[in-house]
């Protein structure tokens, strides 16, 4: 398997609910990023990771909790989301975290909170 | 501050003819990248084409080519022979120093038969 892969693609939870989403790279790179999409917003940026550190957290709530066990994995922990979390969860990759380098991205989870 | 404008909410393009998907950035870092990407209906964000602020050359990939005009801060991605799989969601995106990838809101391509 190649590039980024996500799952689930869809998932719909309830508000007590504790759900996770995985993220995995395949392309040797060494950072990984979640995004949120909302509809008519640009692309926000939640967490990045390098070397499996977490180098940003964009003022994100902690109902969000990231995982970087290694370079490949990344998962985003949910519990106790609102409706207004519904929206789509892009993970995505590059080869280093600074610099110009291209981010790859998944395809996305489409997240419905009831 | 870092920021990506795109004007043009939605677009519409016969196929086989050529469109220009416009873009403006703002960025007082003197190295940054500009990369354009492709959201079709399925969700995923594709990589299309990417642009370098010292690149002496526009960028170009297949059917894609950036239109880079530096002092204008434009990054302008241009469509040759509109297929009716372009029909898509387009972002232009920039990246400067630290880790951000700022984004555009994107313009809705739709390719017409």
């Amino acid at each position: 398997e190649t590039g980024v892969t996500q799952t689930p693609r869809h998932l719909v939870m309830g508000m007590t609910n504790k759900k996770s989403l995985k993220c995995e790279q395949h392309l040797g790179h060494n950072a990984m990023y979640w995004y949120k999409q909302s509809a008519k917003k640009p692309l926000e940026l939640m967490f990045v990771y390098n070397f499996k550190e977490q180098t940003e957290n964009n003022s994100v709530p902690s109902r969000f909790s990231p995982e970087c066990p290694n370079s490949s994995h990344l998962f985003l922990h949910l519990h106790t989301l609102q409706p207004e979390d519904s929206a789509l969860y892009l993970c995505a990759s590059s080869r280093r975290e600074g610099g110009t380098d291209t981010q790859y991205f998944g395809p996305g989870t489409r997240l419905t909170v009831l | 501050a870092q920021k990506i404008t795109q004007t043009q909410p939605g677009m519409f393009v016969q196929e086989k003819e050529a469109v220009t998907l416009d873009c403006t950035y703002d960025t007082s870092d003197p190295s940054y990248g500009l990369f354009w990407y492709k959201q079709p209906s399925s969700g995923e964000m594709i990589f299309l084409i990417y642009q370098g602020s010292y690149d002496q050359q526009n960028a170009t990939e297949g059917r894609y080519s950036l239109n880079f005009q530096k002092a204008r801060k434009s990054a302008n991605l241009v469509i040759s022979a509109s297929q009716l799989g372009d029909s898509a969601m387009y972002f232009c995106a920039m990246r400067a120093t630290g880790n951000q990838f700022y984004f555009g809101t994107g313009t809705s391509l739709t390719v017409i038969p």
